[in-house]
């Protein structure tokens, strides 16, 4: 089956670059989710998508803007990068049109891991 | 969402049934009962979720108890490749982009050989 793809799945960059990360969801998921892992943390919620509008929002510094395109791919983009930045970034997909009792499941992707120098 | 509760850290021998506990003892009438594990920095997986009933699938089975305050993940016959850290999450369901997962802790699951 399908998955959720990302890319790139190794980014390196330095301070105060700018880098973009795209997740593309698996075939007719409407929603997307980002998501950031730190070094020996867990995944903390950033933003999220659904039918191209953002609909959530977590503690995404604003410095990062994402969006989500016609296609359904998302872009999560990330300027003025800082060494703190360097982290995994997950995405998620889901699908509204699955039954409720399909709970609404978020499949995540392998992740990019980002460094900056 | 409701807070969960996990003991950090588990062993298992391989081939056997790895149980994990998971409290959850403020969740809601929709709210659903999710498992995730995360194997070294690779994507989190989606394992099992379930509402009020037990339920299984080819990775694993999940009791929740009848008053719904906690639950148990069982792997039946946890390898080598089920080390990993699982996450019990609890969560309402629904569309709109606004069901957040919420990572707690979690357990860290060693299986020995």
């Amino acid at each position: 089956a399908a998955g959720v793809i990302q890319s790139p799945r190794h980014l390196i960059k330095e301070k105060r670059e700018t880098a973009t990360l795209k997740c593309y969801p698996i075939p007719r998921h409407d929603t997307v989710y980002w998501y950031q892992q730190g070094p020996g943390q867990d995944p903390q919620f950033l933003i999220s998508f659904y039918e191209k509008m953002q609909s959530d929002k977590g503690s995404i510094p604003d410095r990062f803007s994402a969006q989500q395109f016609s296609d359904y791919h998302s872009e999560l983009n990330m300027s003025s990068l800082e060494l703190g930045d360097s982290a995994l970034y997950f995405c998620a997909s889901s699908s509204t049109g699955l039954a409720v009792s399909s709970g609404d499941t978020q499949y995540f992707g392998p992740g990019t891991r980002l460094t900056v120098l | 969402d409701a807070k969960t509760t996990q003991p950090p850290s588990m062993d298992c021998a391989e081939g056997r049934a790895a149980n994990l506990p998971c409290n959850h003892s403020t969740i809601s009438g929709n709210e659903y009962v999710y498992w995730y594990r995360q194997i070294h920095s690779q994507g989190p997986q989606y394992i099992i979720h379930g509402l009020k009933n037990n339920e299984t699938n080819e990775m694993a089975s999940l009791i929740i108890t009848e008053d719904r305050k906690s639950s148990t993940l069982i792997l039946p016959h946890a390898t080598l490749r089920d080390t990993a850290v699982y996450y019990c999450i609890v969560r309402v369901a629904g569309s709109g982009g606004y069901q957040k997962v919420t990572f707690g802790t979690g357990t860290k699951l060693q299986v020995i050989p």
